[in-house]
């Protein structure tokens, strides 16, 4: 199995570009979810989905849009890129959408973004 | 006050001695809580869950204290490859699908 891929691993973006960070999954996982890593913070969910065709907002959602057309796959599409959203982004999944009981997160490689 | 804080370190131990750090929380009323690792550039990685009773897993030992809102991990006869940084998570009170994340604690195991 690959587990959670993530593509692309690294981009430069100019200001008010778009793009699309995508994320998939072979492990039949209900949950998946997108966060976002900067220095000296932990990381902060970005927006998630507890199974296709459900997505919900997370802690730091603007700029950000997400859809679930299937169980696989959980794009993250910025709509217009700016300065603040260069950061490491992570992609990761479970099994159980009851986090709180396992916590197990399966995490993809990250896609480290800069935007100029 | 942040929701989940960590001593960012670094944390630098000798090979083979015993190291421990703390995280602590606020406003969770979750029976579990959870330890990640990082390695540098890496994705984060289950380390060990947290239960009300503590647990232990070969080397590494995680406690709760929930009366002073803090959760700890102990390492004990510590290797270089346990030089990464540590992730406390909390689960959000009230939902059952987010997770609230400490900064880190990074640890350096030194030969």
């Amino acid at each position: 199995n690959a587990g959670v891929t993530q593509t692309p691993k690294f981009q430069v973006l100019k200001t008010g570009q778009s793009m699309t960070l995508q994320c998939a999954q072979d492990m039949n996982h209900e949950y998946m979810s997108w966060y976002r890593q900067d220095p000296g913070m932990g990381l902060r969910l970005i927006h998630y989905s507890v199974g296709a065709g459900i997505t919900d907002q997370g802690e730091v959602p603007n700029g950000y849009n997400v859809s679930r057309s299937t169980t696989e796959d959980f794009p993250l599409r910025l709509l217009s890129a700016a300065p603040s959203q260069t950061s490491v982004y992570f992609c990761a999944s479970s099994y159980s959408s009851g986090l709180v009981n396992t916590g197990e997160l399966f995490f993809g490689e990250g896609s480290r973004l800069t935007v100029l | 006050r942040k929701e989940v804080e960590q001593d960012p370190g670094p944390f630098n131990v000798p090979e083979g001695a015993t190291v421990a750090f703390n995280c602590t929380y606020s406003n969770s009323a979750s029976q579990s809580f959870f330890w990640y690792r990082q390695d540098c550039r890496k994705e984060p990685k289950l380390l060990m869950s947290v239960y009300s009773s503590g647990n232990e897993d070969g080397r590494f030992t995680a406690q709760l204290n929930r009366a002073s809102q803090y959760i700890s991990l102990l390492i004990r006869d510590s290797k270089l490859s346990d030089s990464a940084t540590y992730l406390c998570v909390v689960p959000v009170m009230d939902s059952n699908y987010q997770l609230i994340w400490g900064a880190g604690t990074k640890l350096i195991i030194k030969p």
